[in-house]
């Protein structure tokens, strides 16, 4: 059954530093997303993608936030910057369709910012 | 703003039915969904459930909606311990179908 995946599954970096988180969404999908949960809080999205472009974002992704799809496989969040606040598990989703909106969710990326 | 609400944690005994509820505000919400996260995995859809819709029922799944008062609940059926995890409401808010997520009810299921 084909699946999202996600690397790392953990990553530690110090502040300031910039990361990248990779997700691979299913191959036949057209909808990207990006989601984090701080430990202890709610899930939250991040910022949506459709043909090449961001569609939705929220008030978290600021100019710190990038996403890309650099090969039409791999789907990316680059954090430029990283904060303390930033330490969360980041869910990456896809979907093949608005119409019913199941989002295929990956494992996670568990972001610690020391 | 739009927020989703739920309870965090439930204990069940083996074999007992589970009910997990969830209150949502946005009014305009077309699609009402129940994830479900075990440990290390990521969210797996369970069942989900339109906004012209009372009721769902998938095998040991029954989701209620009471529209009016915007509550939401998953009846999970001769629970078992499989079912032990962590059970997301959520609710679409349109467009690219982002996802609002309630802050998850941890399940434990015991003998």
């Amino acid at each position: 059954e084909p699946e999202v995946t996600q690397t790392p599954s953990h990553q530690v970096t110090q502040m300031g530093q910039e990361v990248i988180l990779r997700c691979v969404p299913i191959s036949n999908h057209l909808y990207f997303y990006w989601y984090r949960q701080i430990l202890g809080q709610k899930v939250e999205f991040l910022v949506s993608f459709y043909n090449n472009e961001i569609s939705e974002k929220s008030e978290i992704f600021d100019d710190q936030f990038s996403v890309e799809r650099p090969d039409g496989s791999n789907f990316t969040l680059k954090i430029r910057s990283t904060k303390l606040e930033d330490s969360a598990m980041y869910f990456c989703a896809s979907s093949g369709s608005t119409v019913l909106g199941e989002q295929f969710f990956g494992p996670g990326t568990r972001l610690t910012v020391l | 703003g739009e927020d989703v609400e739920q309870s965090l944690f439930l204990s069940v005994r083996e074999g007992d039915s589970s009910v997990i509820n969830c209150t949502y505000t946005d009014s305009s919400s077309t699609y009402l969904y129940w994830y479900k996260q075990e440990p290390g995995a990521g969210l797996q859809l369970l069942t989900y459930i339109f906004s012209n819709m009372d009721m769902k029922q998938d095998q040991r799944l029954t989701v209620l909606l009471n529209k009016k008062d915007k509550h939401l609940s998953l009846r999970i059926a001769d629970t078992q311990t499989g079912d032990s995890a962590i059970y997301f409401c959520a609710e679409s808010s349109g467009g690219y179908n982002k996802l609002i997520f309630g802050a998850g009810t941890r399940l434990a299921v015991h003998p």
